[in-house]
């Protein structure tokens, strides 16, 4: 149980082009997702926290007008890189975590890897 | 503020040989901490948790961990290693109001010499 899926896997497009990343909770209600940014041989950075129908959260230095999050259901978050350039290549992963009770840890997807030409 | 210190970036170690994985959090109160696992180009596995009670956590694949107030620490063990365990490991500490949001160390990231 409580598998979360991320679609695209990989993704290669041109600069100044717009991208978009989807994060799925397939069998669990996820009332909050995480949205984290991964540099090579790095951590994990959190960008991001998104609840159900509300505005996401955004973690200080994170450009709100470059990554749009919309959490449109509690099945659904989605990520989109707006113009993006070489630098916004790196290493997305979405987490989730719901409706299980307190204390309960997110479970992760299996990232997406964003390349900009 | 939380912080989690993992002081090892590198390790190897032979197949068959015992792990310790170190891991320092910085929390004042009771922490959550975690240990995922990560292969390459891969998203993260919960290896395991600890939320409170004993401090002695046991996990999947064989590992368990210990949860040392009087250190700050949450050592990953393995008795035995095995070549898939090859990948890069994070210890987290669990923040914000109700522990959902994790924060990660910087991990270490770990080498099987068969």
């Amino acid at each position: 149980g409580a598998v979360v899926s991320q679609h695209p896997s990989w993704v290669i497009c041109k600069s100044g082009t717009s991208v978009k990343i989807e994060c799925r909770s397939l069998d669990f209600q996820a009332t909050t997702m995480f949205w984290y940014r991964q540099f090579p041989k790095q951590s994990l950075m959190l960008m991001a926290t998104s609840n159900e129908g509300s505005k996401a959260t955004y973690e200080q230095g994170v450009e709100k007008d470059k990554f749009l999050i919309n959490h449109a259901s509690l099945t659904l978050s989605t990520l989109t890189v707006t113009s993006a350039h070489p630098e916004d290549s790196s290493f997305y992963i979405c987490s989730a975590s719901g409706l299980e009770g307190p204390n309960q840890p997110q479970h992760f997807g299996d990232g997406t890897r964003l390349s900009i030409l | 503020a939380q912080s989690v210190t993992q002081p090892d970036i590198h390790i190897t170690v032979s197949e068959g040989a015992s792990l310790e994985l170190r891991c320092n959090y910085s929390y004042g109160a009771t922490p959550y901490l975690f240990w995922y696992v990560q292969s390459p180009g891969q998203g993260l596995q919960l290896l395991l948790k600890y939320f409170s009670g004993d401090t002695l956590v046991q996990g999947i694949k064989g590992f368990e961990a210990e949860f040392k107030r009087s250190q700050s620490s949450f050592n990953l063990r393995k008795p035995s290693v095995h070549w898939s365990d090859a990948a890069e490991y994070f210890c987290a500490v669990g923040a914000g109001t109700s522990y959902d949001k994790v924060i990660f160390g910087p991990g270490t990231s770990l080498s099987v010499i068969p």
